[in-house]
Order: structure tokens, then sequence, then C-alpha cells
């Protein structure tokens, strides 16, 4: 058991560009989840999944895209990347029904100048 | 609107219980109450979780009140390396209440 993987671990992005931050679990989690913290805040809640072929947005969802075709994978795509997406995210899964917990993954660390 | 509310921040000695609480007022009856912890940079792990009655596992204890309007996460044994923010969070199985949503946390620091 892997767990949650996310790829890549770092990246810089200029602006304007785009790219997709990939994420995978081998648990058969239902839910899956992607976060991202800015430094010295909290995690905030970009986009999530309760299933395959269902998302929903989170509090943040702007400038971000997200698909969930398989259980296993959740990729979040950034489109036009701006200096304000420069962030640590994570992405995080989790069993449905039931009150279990998350697993989360080591996140990926986005710089965009 | 937050559905929690924690201190900013607390200390406590190495080797001493650490006692983290938590506001949740307006907790719904179909809520459990979760706690995490981020250390330094890493991702979130999971504690502990619980719906009314007290809970423990090899990591820490969670007492919650009998109204379920407050909380309080317990290290018995609180050791350097329990430093760390710790998340209080609430959250339904189910539902448009069932995501997981992060407030700011307790920043705890545990002293030599």
């Amino acid at each position: 058991n892997a767990g949650v993987t996310q790829t890549p671990k770092f990246r810089i992005l200029k602006i304007g560009q785009s790219m997709t931050l990939q994420c995978t679990q081998d648990m058969n989690h239902n839910y899956m989840y992607w976060y991202r913290q800015d430094p010295g805040m909290g995690l905030k809640l970009i986009y999530y999944s309760v299933g395959a072929g269902i998302t929903d947005k989170g509090e943040v969802p702007n400038g971000y895209n997200v698909s969930r075709s398989t259980t296993e994978d959740f990729p979040l795509r950034l489109e036009l990347a701006a200096p304000s997406q420069t962030s640590v995210y994570f992405c995080a899964s989790s069993y449905n029904p039931g009150s279990t917990e998350a697993f989360f993954g080591q996140g990926t660390r986005l710089t965009v100048v | 609107d937050a559905k929690t509310t924690q201190p900013p921040s607390m200390d406590c000695a190495e080797g001493r219980a650490a006692n983290l609480p938590c506001n949740h007022s307006t907790i719904s009856g179909n809520e459990y109450v979760y706690w995490y912890r981020q250390i330094h940079s890493q991702g979130p792990q999971y504690i502990i979780h619980g719906l009314k009655n007290n809970e423990t596992n090899e990591m820490a204890s969670l007492i919650i009140t009998e109204d379920r309007k407050s909380s309080t996460l317990i290290l018995p044994h609180a050791t350097l390396r329990d430093t760390a923010v710790y998340y209080c969070i609430v959250r339904s199985i189910t539902g448009a209440n069932s995501k997981l949503t992060f407030g700011k946390g307790i920043t705890l620091s545990v002293r030599p």
C-alpha cells in the first residue's frame, strides 16, 4: 500500500503556464480532496470528490479544475498560473461511508514566478 | 463560517500532559469531532475522532462534553516530536458537511 501519492514534489512555473498536479491513491477510497496551504496558514479546500465522475467546489476553487474519471486518480489542473497560486498543495483521500480518517499525500510545493 | 474555535497557541513541558481545547457549540447530532495534526510542512496526520463518547488510542485521548459543545484532546506524555499544529474539525459522515474543512488550528510547542 503506497497510500496517497502526489507528483511532482516541487515545481516552478512561469506566469500563464499550465500544469497538472497528479494524485493517486491505492486504498479504494471514494472521497478525495485537494487543499492548498499558504505560508503560516491553515489548509483551504479547493475541490473534492465523493466518487468517480462526481466533483464539487470547495472554499477556493477559482483558477483550478479537477476531474475524477477513476476511483484512484484525482488530478488538479492549473490553466493560467498566477503568482497567487504559489502554495503547497495537498491531496487527501478517505472512505465513505463511515467516520474514518483521511490520508494525506506529502504535498507539492508550487512556485509561480 | 468557522465551526470550531481553538486558541492560537499553547505550550507544555516535555513529559507532561498536553490538553488542547476546542469549542464547537453549533455541532449537530450527526457530526463527529476529528483531530488532525501537521508537523512542520508535512501532510496532516489523523489522530482521533469521536461522536459523543470519550475515545482513546495509542496517540491520544479525546474527551467530549456531555452537551457536545466542546472537546479536549489529551496527549498524555508530550514529547518534542509532538510540537505541531493541531486541528479540531467537525464533520458529518454524509452530505454537504462531510468534507474535511480545516481552520487555523492551535500551535502546540513542547519545551524541553
